[in-house]
């Protein structure tokens, strides 16, 4: 019954690895985002997608890339991974851009050591 | 552009005592605003909204009254509990729905 759910909950991995985490939604909403919590609890965009668009935010590093297989996936694949990776990451949607309302995922505390 | 301040925390209250955490926006045309809920190690979780002014958004005990001619959207509860510790963020969505901008997020910590 899980809206939005991501995996895996916790990831630990050395710098210089590549990692995925996997995001899905079964709302049927046609916009999917990733954002990026920092250590202080703010809120950072990462990337905003539906089946027409993808935005992203210019002030991610391209190490990151958003993969979506379909509407209700949005993965977030990252490169190289640095020290300053570790966060964490949450996968939202909505049905319109923002307009009614993100449903969020219970997030991954990626730690890179 | 639009934006959302809201108050910093942290913010520690005795149980039963009043909440209030400021918010207000800047924004051109009706956005809608939001709060979400943060319990520790959870996701975001929407608590209130309202989408136009004039409108109460209220659930859990929490209300929060969309005021246009002070551009704000301040968070109210009249008696929290310990359950309630958690961190709270402002958002606001523009009239175009393309743009969802949130708060710095104000953490709450309710001792009994």
């Amino acid at each position: 019954d899980t809206a939005v759910s991501q995996t895996p909950k916790y990831l630990v991995t050395q710098m210089g690895n590549d990692k995925s985490i996997k995001c899905e939604q079964n709302l049927g909403h046609d916009t999917m985002y990733w954002y990026k919590q920092d250590s202080k609890k703010f809120l950072k965009i990462m990337f905003s997608y539906n089946n027409k668009e993808l935005i992203i935010n210019e002030t991610v590093p391209n190490r990151f890339s958003p993969k979506s297989p379909d509407k209700a996936h949005l993965n977030l694949h990252i490169n190289s991974l640095e020290l300053g990776d570790s966060a964490v990451y949450f996968c939202a949607s909505s049905q319109i851009q923002g307009a009614v309302g993100y449903t969020f995922g219970s997030g991954t505390r990626l730690t890179v050591v | 552009g639009d934006s959302v301040t809201q108050m910093e925390g942290p913010v520690t209250l005795s149980e039963e005592a009043f909440l209030t955490i400021n918010c207000t926006y800047t924004a051109t045309g009706y956005p809608s605003l939001f709060w979400y809920v943060q319990y520790p190690g959870e996701g975001l979780q929407l608590l209130l909204k309202a989408t136009k002014a004039d409108d109460k958004g209220s659930n859990k005990g929490f209300e929060a009254t969309y005021r246009k001619e002070t551009t704000s959207f301040h968070l109210e509860k009249g008696s929290v509990q310990v359950s309630d510790s958690a961190v709270y963020f402002c958002a606001l969505s523009g009239d175009t729905g393309n743009q969802f901008y949130f708060g710095t997020g104000t953490s709450l910590t309710v001792i009994p």
